[in-house]
């Protein structure tokens, strides 16, 4: 089993639809949850951290939930600049690499 | 607009060639770290450095050479490289190794091996 998994996309969406990206983990141990997002042919960037109680940021939601082993995010009235790659990242313990899942990819159609 | 800089964007260089990636950044951060991307894959982790000294290598070629000058800067010594190392090279950092910090990201150098 990969040590984090995300669902496979591609997701196509109209605008101002709401979608949400599930991610799974497998390492007990892993304390820190990051969502990023990345645009075809460049760097990733960092969309946002996962807290235990969740957090939002503007449109966008996480959700962790350490018991499951599973992160979330939601996306509510998307936009066409929110067309991307978004990639699940797990740091495993307090001091492990960051583990990136494969990523799901967004398109937003008008 | 990234805080960490990395040059030269692109680079293309024939299997015997020396070259040398380049990566700034001026936040304070103490962790920086090298990344290989290949198309439609994640990033792989390289190497981290942490207060200037090399922490992990993650069983790297030694074909693959980092080095950490001071605390903003990072380079990537490239010899004789295959053709299979053309990818996409990432710079990151984090204000420390441990803890929640996230890691940022340069734009990258697309290095295409001949």
């Amino acid at each position: 089993r990969k040590e984090v998994e995300q669902d496979p996309g591609p997701f196509n969406v109209p605008e101002g639809a709401t979608v949400a990206f599930n991610c799974t983990y497998s390492n007990s141990a892993s304390q820190s949850f990051f969502w990023y997002r990345q645009d075809c042919r460049k760097e990733p960037k960092l969309l946002m951290s996962v807290y235990s109680s969740g957090n939002e940021d503007g449109r966008f939601t996480a959700q962790l939930n350490r018991a499951s082993q599973y992160i979330s995010l939601l996306i509510r009235d998307s936009k066409l600049s929110d067309s991307a790659t978004y990639l699940c990242v797990v740091r495993r313990g307090s001091q492990g690499n960051l583990i990136f899942g494969k990523g799901t990819k967004l398109s937003v159609k008008p | 607009d990234t805080e960490v800089t990395q040059t030269p964007k692109h680079l293309v260089m024939g299997m015997t060639n020396k070259k040398s990636l380049k990566c700034e950044q001026h936040m304070g951060h103490r962790a920086m770290y090298w990344y290989k991307q290949k198309a439609k894959k994640p990033p792989e982790l390289m190497f981290v450095y942490s207060y200037e000294k090399l922490s992990i290598n993650e069983s790297v070629p030694s074909r693959f050479s980092p080095e950490c000058p001071n605390s903003s800067l990072l380079n990537l010594h490239l010899h004789a490289l295959q053709p299979e190392d053309s990818a996409l090279y990432l710079c990151a950092s984090s204000q420390l190794e441990i803890g929640n910090q996230p890691q940022h990201f340069g734009d990258g150098t697309r290095l295409s091996i001949l």
